[in-house]
């Protein structure tokens, strides 16, 4: 079966614009969560959906946001872009009960 | 304040060499210790553990719980170069949607 994908692979972008990044769960899979990555900080958690509900969210400013399509794709938008914001963005599919993600190969942003 | 911690942060080997990766948790209504292994990209899936003192083997890979004293290790056994990676640990909540991850131990071994 496919995989978590996510789109775009990377992106360049400058301060203070914004930017979408898309993710496509494994079939069947409700829950979608998504996760910055920086060398700095390790995997930081961004928001839970599950079932096109915010189920949880991490220590990110209101910059950052997200939401679930009825088909459980999701997207995480991020607003007024700052230089720190660049990072992997990984996103991770599962059941939805804690039992294991399976992530996708993420967006690299460059925020210049 | 739910939190993840990895011990080493980094640890470099000779192949052959047995390593043993420590990794305690906090986290509340806690379900579920994942292992997982980063190479490039994307984490791959190791191990899930729910019980205490059951191990889960994948080759020369193993884990344990220990659910009273909040830890778990993640043993490699006879290492291989492509061993090398990030290994994150992450603990998950009852209903799955909270998953906290460690900062990682990144393990090097050496051919």
């Amino acid at each position: 079966k496919a995989g978590v994908t996510q789109t775009p692979r990377y992106l360049i972008k400058t301060r203070g614009q914004q930017v979408t990044l898309s993710c496509s769960p494994i079939s069947g899979h409700r829950s979608v969560s998504w996760y910055q990555q920086t060398p700095g900080q390790g995997l930081q958690f961004l928001f839970e959906y599950f079932s096109e509900t915010q189920r949880n969210k991490g220590n990110f400013p209101g910059r950052f946001s997200g939401r679930q399509f009825s088909n459980s794709r999701s997207e995480m938008n991020v607003s007024t872009l700052e230089l720190g914001d660049s990072a992997l963005y990984l996103c991770a599919s599962g059941a939805g009960t804690g039992d294991g993600y399976t992530f996708g190969s993420g967006t690299r942003l460059t925020v210049v | 304040e739910d939190k993840v911690v990895q011990s080493p942060l980094s640890l470099v080997v000779h192949e052959g060499d047995t390593v043993t990766l420590n990794c305690s948790y906090e986290v509340t209504n806690f379900r579920s210790l994942l292992w997982y292994k980063q190479e490039k990209k994307a984490p791959t899936f190791l191990f899930m553990l729910t019980s205490s003192g059951i191990e889960k083997k994948s080759g020369r890979l193993s884990s344990i719980l220990d659910k009273k004293e909040l830890f778990s290790i993640l043993n490699i056994t006879a290492t291989q170069t492509g061993d090398s990676a990030v290994y994150l640990c992450a603990g998950g909540n009852t209903g799955g949607f909270k998953t906290i991850f460690g900062a990682g131990t990144r393990l090097f071994v050496k051919a």
